[in-house]
């Protein structure tokens, strides 16, 4: 199989920590996307990194891109309680119009 | 950013009847569309992508018999799951694409085949 591995499957932390959710792929890709998709939802899209960048920050997430370790980090600061959702990453699947998912990250933030 | 609805929402049929999903790109032309399955607590797995105007190009042990879709034009695509059995029920998610990578993902359907 193509898909991705994230890690951790789950994890719960306090309102105010941060987060950080990895994810490993397998080919080479043109982008790495991350999305968040609350329970029974539709996807939202985050952030978008390209192969040639290493970071990129939008608000409080940070995203870190290491091709040569085909591995991406998802970083939510001062979590909130509202941050509580399932978030995957998604390559391009080697310069196709496909995106190929990660697992997913289950993130609980308690109040 | 570009919103993409869905058609119903939740569906709920009986084993051997067709239920047919809507996926509208509501404020921009999506030149390519893409249907996903997600099972409970799983991550989605690309069904397959269609083109405006052309036949779907289905994944790798998608039956492209019982999952039809049809892109007609640039803000719509459906996909009909024919002779549903409960076995199918999932969620289906519908995403649409522009021109650029991001894909704009339209909040799911849920399906119970009873």
């Amino acid at each position: 199989s193509q898909q991705g591995e994230e890690d951790p499957q789950a994890l719960s932390i306090q309102e105010g920590e941060n987060a950080t959710m990895n994810c490993s792929y397998k080919t080479s890709i043109n982008n790495l996307q991350w999305y968040r998709q609350n329970s029974g939802r539709g996807l939202v899209h985050l952030i978008l990194i390209r192969s040639n960048e290493r970071e990129k920050h939008s608000g409080r997430l940070r995203v870190t891109l290491d091709t040569s370790k085909k591995s991406s980090s998802l970083l939510i600061t001062a979590s909130r309680a509202a941050d509580t959702a399932s978030y995957f990453c998604a390559t391009d699947a080697g310069y196709t119009d496909k995106l190929i998912f990660g697992t997913g990250t289950r993130l609980q933030v308690f109040p | 950013g570009a919103v993409v609805s869905q058609h119903p929402s939740r569906v709920i049929c009986k084993s051997g009847t067709s239920v047919k999903i809507e996926c509208r790109s509501l404020d921009f032309q999506a030149t390519t569309m893409f249907w996903y399955r997600q099972f409970p607590k799983q991550s989605l797995m690309l069904m397959a992508t269609s083109n405006e105007g052309s036949k779907a190009t289905y994944e790798q042990g998608v039956e492209k018999d019982k999952f039809l879709i049809n892109h007609a034009s640039l803000t719509l695509s459906t996909l009909t799951v024919t002779s549903a059995h409960p076995e199918d029920s999932s969620f289906y998610i519908c995403s649409a694409r522009e021109l650029a990578e991001t894909q704009y993902f339209g909040p799911g359907t849920r399906l119970l085949v009873l």
